[in-house]
């Protein structure tokens, strides 16, 4: 069975700063997806990136970018120039390929201070 | 157009009542899912149809019920209600080629 661990319940970093959130999974899998979801109090889910593992390369969408390490299993997600409506809840989001379950981590709270 | 839709958005009800919540997509998904998220905003799934097909109940009680009339929708109907139901529901749905889910906007349900 996989697992995903966040171990950063709450994390808080001022306006305009980069933080990076953290995220390690377990898997006996080689081919899978990564995801990143973000859940503002509106309680809606966001998929803010993904990752498939069999690409080296970092996914990056605007300011948010991932470190994948799949030897590690770990997938960092990076926030650049955080913004107040960066705050939310994280959730980092494992599924295997050709598998229907999807496997969440606890979350990170995120909040941005103005 | 809304891709994921839920009804209803707030649901509250005694204990003892039962009641249904429903979920349709318009993306031509085939496979569709609900997720429960408790107070401490764990996420877990409970249910998985393909096609109308059952492929994965995670050991919910049998109160719980899902029906899938057709691949667009998926619906949850719970019996007997107990104050540890009182949760958010999601809907969900995935394509055949990304393995990305769409979410749908949660039901809040509140068993008093």
């Amino acid at each position: 069975a996989q697992t995903v661990t966040q171990s950063q319940p709450e994390m808080s970093v001022q306006e305009a700063e980069t933080v990076t959130l953290s995220c390690t999974y377990d898997t006996s899998e080689s081919n899978y997806y990564l995801f990143w979801y973000k859940q503002p109090p509106s309680r809606q889910m966001i998929l803010v990136i993904r990752q498939e593992a069999y690409k080296q390369q970092n996914a990056t969408e605007n300011r948010f970018s991932v470190n994948f390490q799949k030897a590690a299993k770990s997938f960092s997600l990076k926030i650049s120039d955080s913004q107040l409506g960066d705050t939310a809840m994280y959730f980092c989001a494992f599924i295997g390929f050709g598998n229907e379950k999807l496997t969440f981590g606890t979350g990170t709270r995120l909040t941005i201070i103005p | 157009d809304t891709a994921v839709s839920q009804t209803p958005k707030y649901l509250v009800t005694q204990m003892g009542n039962d009641k249904s919540i429903k979920c349709e997509q318009n993306l031509g998904h085939d496979t569709m899912y609900w997720y429960k998220q408790d107070s401490k905003k764990f996420l877990k799934i409970m249910f998985s149809y393909n096609n109308k097909e059952l492929i994965i109940n995670e050991t919910v009680p049998n109160r719980f019920s899902p029906k899938s009339p057709d691949k667009a929708h998926l619906n949850l109907h719970i019996n007997s209600l107990e104050l540890g139901d009182s949760a958010v529901y999601f809907c969900a749905s995935m394509g055949r080629l990304s393995n990305e889910q769409f979410f749908g906007p949660g039901t809040r349900l509140t068993v008093l």
